[in-house]
């Protein structure tokens, strides 16, 4: 099975809307950490935001805040006020278990397009 | 402060030849991982080494090697090389490598004929 599942190839949304990013995952540890990262045409991954399994609050970074459903296993990312220098891949990650490091397990990702 | 630094960015070779790459991660930093990433297989996860020390690694053959070195430096060589591992290798670095944030280099591309 999947560990980490995003089912939206790809994505318009319009300038200045809000969007949400789909991403389910799969584990059967108890500590577990899930990232959002996007991924420009230039390649390199830049880190967007993260949810620990024990946190108890939804994680916030600016525009992006992460809704995290934990019985549903889903922690989707959404974009308020989305800009045209938002169009890129986005790639959900977990990590899992206390003795992972930095092994992370990544989505297949979705590719965002944001419309003028 | 800069950030993690890859080099070179891209290389070509050709199959059956050898290869080194390079990743000098965030000063401080004292984890270093490498991802390969292909349009079939996505991302995945190579090895990762923390004080010199290889901590994790993941499903690839033995071809696929790294170190570390005293300063956080660290290279990854792959030998033998396959038309398969073209692909963009990124490293990434974070502090010390649990529940923290990974930031990561902008990747070498390696084409092989």
């Amino acid at each position: 099975a999947q560990k980490i599942t995003q089912t939206q190839p790809g994505m318009f949304v319009q300038e200045k809307e809000a969007v949400t990013l789909d991403c389910t995952y799969d584990t059967s540890d108890q500590s577990y950490g899930l990232f959002w990262y996007k991924q420009p045409s230039s390649g390199e991954m830049i880190f967007l935001i993260y949810q620990g399994s024990y946190d108890e609050q939804n994680a916030t970074e600016g525009r992006y805040s992460l809704n995290f459903q934990k019985a549903r296993k889903s922690a989707n990312l959404v974009i308020s006020a989305s800009q045209l220098g938002d169009s890129a891949m986005y790639f959900c990650a977990m990590r899992e278990g206390n003795n992972a490091g930095n092994m992370l397990t990544f989505g297949g990702g979705t590719r965002l397009m944001v419309k003028p | 402060k800069a950030g993690v630094t890859q080099t070179p960015r891209y290389l070509i070779k050709t199959r059956g030849q050898q290869v080194t790459l390079s990743c000098s991660p965030i000063s401080g930093h004292r984890s270093v991982s490498w991802y390969q990433q292909t349009p079939g297989q996505g991302l995945q996860f190579l090895f990762e080494y923390f004080s010199e020390t290889q901590r994790n690694k993941g499903n690839f053959p033995g071809r696929f090697s790294g170190r570390q070195f005293s300063n956080s430096r660290s290279e990854m060589n792959v030998s033998t090389l396959e038309l398969g591992d073209s692909a963009l290798y990124l490293c990434a670095s974070s502090l010390q490598g649990a529940y923290e944030k990974l930031f990561f280099g902008s990747g070498t591309q390696l084409s092989v004929l």
